[in-house]
């Protein structure tokens, strides 16, 4: 599994964009970058994923580097409700499992 | 998108004893479902993965015969945690494998604690 650096956190004030990065340099061709976040003493949470192309949803936009080895999660409009610790971790397609690493505690301030 | 409930989502036992906690994939099969056990301010921590109709694939470290993983059916999976101990305590949190796309989905835990 290719291993991702992430900081370990990260401010932002409420309504503007949040911008979270993710390093993860020995990402194979095949795997995929997942984004997951997880509440507070709540389960992880699907937020988006890409493979090379950039990305975007109802929650997020993903911009993957063209050389694949970092990746930012873009909220665009951080709301109270974003305060949560964020996961990158890339997953080949057809792979079972996720392995969380520690992730980005994300703090919207008001 | 997809729901995984658990249950209990918290549950408070005496040493010694044995708790189950169950996974459920409400509205789709899952033929693969994984627990994860979280600890504070820690990350997740993948204990076991457990497919349907065989017996489940523990990662290193963690003990089979502590944490049993029955997934019986296609929508349930269960983890009991036997003779527990209150360093046992934690956030239990199961996750389901759908069937397409193939997508992760995670419950919302189950918080033990042993006393």
């Amino acid at each position: 599994d290719a291993k991702t650096t992430q900081p370990p956190s990260m401010d932002c004030a409420e309504g503007r964009a949040a911008n979270l990065p993710c390093n993860h340099s020995t990402i194979s061709g095949n795997e995929y970058v997942y984004w997951y976040r997880q509440i507070h003493s709540q389960g992880p949470q699907y937020i988006i994923h890409g493979l090379k192309n950039n990305e975007t949803n109802e929650m997020a936009s993903l911009i993957i580097t063209e050389d694949r080895k970092s990746s930012t999660l873009i909220l665009p409009h951080a709301t109270l409700r974003d305060t949560a610790v964020y996961y990158c971790i890339p997953r080949g397609q057809g792979a079972q499992k996720l392995v969380f690493g520690q992730g980005t505690r994300l703090t919207i301030n008001p | 998108g997809a729901v995984v409930s658990q249950h209990p989502s918290w549950v408070i036992c005496k040493s010694g004893t044995s708790v189950k906690i169950e996974c459920r994939s409400l509205d789709f099969q899952a033929t693969t479902m994984f627990w994860y056990r979280q600890f504070p301010k820690q990350s997740l921590m993948l204990m076991a993965t457990s497919n349907e109709g065989s017996k489940a694939t523990y990662e290193q470290g963690v003990e089979k015969d502590k944490f049993l993983i029955n997934h019986a059916s296609l929508t349930l999976s269960t983890l009991t945690v036997t003779s527990a101990h209150p360093e046992d305590s934690s956030f239990y949190i199961c996750s389901a494998r759908h069937r397409e796309p193939g997508e992760l989905f995670f419950g919302e835990g189950s918080r033990l604690t042993v006393l």
